[in-house]
């Protein structure tokens, strides 16, 4: 059974803290995604990587860094947190996306509140 | 960017039937839908490549015409399970490809 699992459900942190977000999967993925999901907006792409030590911004990178240390494991770093950056983060990873029966895995998301 | 989806919300009595329209400002090459039910995490649906094949899930199917860049969604008979929020993405090539998700369309099935 596949499995992309997140450090946290939920997650309160005060303005200006560094916040880290966890994120691991055992599907031995190549890709690995950061979404960030807000009413009305859907699901919106901040960091992405393609293999260990990669990384590509997103729609929304602004705020956001990330680290892949290796394949299992995608971070995503607010460094100082604002309050702007409440919402609901959604880790996701796939295999390469020119396979025909591409699918995207996800985690069950951390809901963050900074405050 | 971001692939745009009619209506935003639909609601539904069980039994009836509802079309969401997923449609994109740049050429298509594939349409992938998701399903996220309420305090669940998205969950593949189907994908529909290039050539307007239509494809099928239970009773939701769905259709992809490139020369329009749109894809519709078509729920057959709604049940309650089908209740949750839709989301079309599509592949956007911008140095690497990326799957870039619309804004959602919510759907309420009541008995």
């Amino acid at each position: 059974d596949v499995k992309v699992t997140q450090s946290s459900r939920y997650l309160v942190k005060r303005t200006g803290e560094k916040v880290f977000l966890e994120c691991v999967q055992d599907m031995d993925h190549e890709n690995m995604f950061w979404y960030r999901q807000d009413p009305g907006l859907g699901l919106r792409l901040i960091y992405f990587s393609y293999d260990v030590k990669m990384k590509e911004k997103g729609d929304i990178p602004e705020g956001y860094s990330v680290s892949r240390e290796k394949k299992e494991r995608f971070s995503l770093i607010l460094e100082s947190a604002s309050t702007n950056q409440t919402s609901m983060y959604l880790c996701a990873s796939s295999l390469p996306l020119d396979r025909p029966t591409y699918e995207q895995y996800f985690g069950p998301g951390t809901r963050l509140t900074v405050t | 960017q971001q692939p745009v989806q009619s209506p935003q919300a639909v609601i539904l009595r069980e039994g009836e039937d509802a079309v969401i329209n997923c449609s994109s400002s740049k050429a298509l090459y594939s349409v992938h839908w998701y399903r996220q039910k309420h305090g669940e995490a998205p969950v593949f649906l189907m994908i529909l490549l290039k050539g307007g094949e239509q494809k099928g899930h239970e009773k939701i199917s769905a259709s992809f015409n490139e020369k329009k860049q749109q894809s519709s969604l078509y729920l057959t008979a709604s049940q309650l399970s089908y209740s949750g929020t839709y989301f079309c993405g599509t592949i956007i090539i911008q140095g690497a490809q990326k799957l870039v998700f619309g804004q959602g369309t919510r759907l309420t099935i009541n008995p």
